[in-house]
């Protein structure tokens, strides 16, 4: 089955708060992580990644935390903004056998932002 | 330097028809991807390709479903007598190198294909 889920398919969070997107993966093999947006009909947007030999990272506004003990990621989005109202995914990159182009995506949560 | 670009954008099919889906990668990559998004669902990787080659189709359908990388022209994903199931966004990523991590495949903004 999946390996990559996420635990809420909602979000709604006043402008100008932070939100907290959560992912929880199944695969204590898995190496690397990708968070991506998704504005509505528009192709996924690579918004920051993580390897498994890291805790946290920091972007512009972002910050991704990977928790390896409970197989557990989330994204963090500093002072919202009504742009970032889109839908995110985690994906996982598994480095196996040279297959590391290979995403696997989690099913996604609906991020919105009121004004 | 246009972003990776598929054609046509929507694509309503009867049960039966075919649907030819057409992505050209950004300029420089040779490496193309393609995924598939249910309702409501995340992409899930169907097929790797690099020029002229077949690189991994482990996510593709058994039948009906073939996809080619000419050595000129688009990348084509190609669905034989689609049925209502086929119904989905379908998402073309590009990369200038082989076998990238994920962050740097390039995604194109998808063809929704609906089957009536």
């Amino acid at each position: 089955g999946e390996s990559v889920g996420l635990h809420l398919p909602t979000l709604s969070v006043q402008e100008g708060d932070n939100s907290i997107i959560n992912c929880a993966y199944s695969n204590s093999a898995s190496d690397y992580f990708i968070w991506y947006k998704q504005e509505s009909g528009k192709g996924p947007q690579f918004i920051i990644d993580i390897r498994s030999n890291m805790d946290k990272r920091q972007g512009q506004r972002v910050t991704v935390l990977l928790n390896k003990t409970v197989k557990h990621l989330s994204l963090q989005i500093a002072a919202t903004q009504p742009g970032d109202s889109a839908v995110y995914f985690c994906a996982e990159n598994r480095n196996s056998g040279g297959s590391n182009y290979k995403l696997t995506f989690g099913k996604g949560t609906l991020l919105t932002v009121n004004p | 330097n246009a972003g990776v670009m598929q054609n046509p954008r929507h694509l309503v099919r009867r049960r039966g028809q075919e649907a030819r889906l057409r992505c050209s990668p950004m300029k420089g990559h040779s490496h193309v991807y393609w995924y598939r998004q249910l309702p409501e669902e995340g992409l899930k990787f169907m097929v790797y390709l690099q020029k002229e080659n077949i690189i991994d189709e482990s996510g593709m359908p058994k039948e009906r479903f073939s996809a080619e990388f000419p050595k000129e022209g688009p990348s084509i994903l190609r669905i034989q007598q689609v049925v209502r199931g086929d119904s989905a966004a379908y998402f073309c990523a590009s990369s200038p190198t082989a076998g990238t991590s994920g962050k740097e495949q390039f995604f194109g903004p998808g063809t929704r294909l609906t089957v009536l």
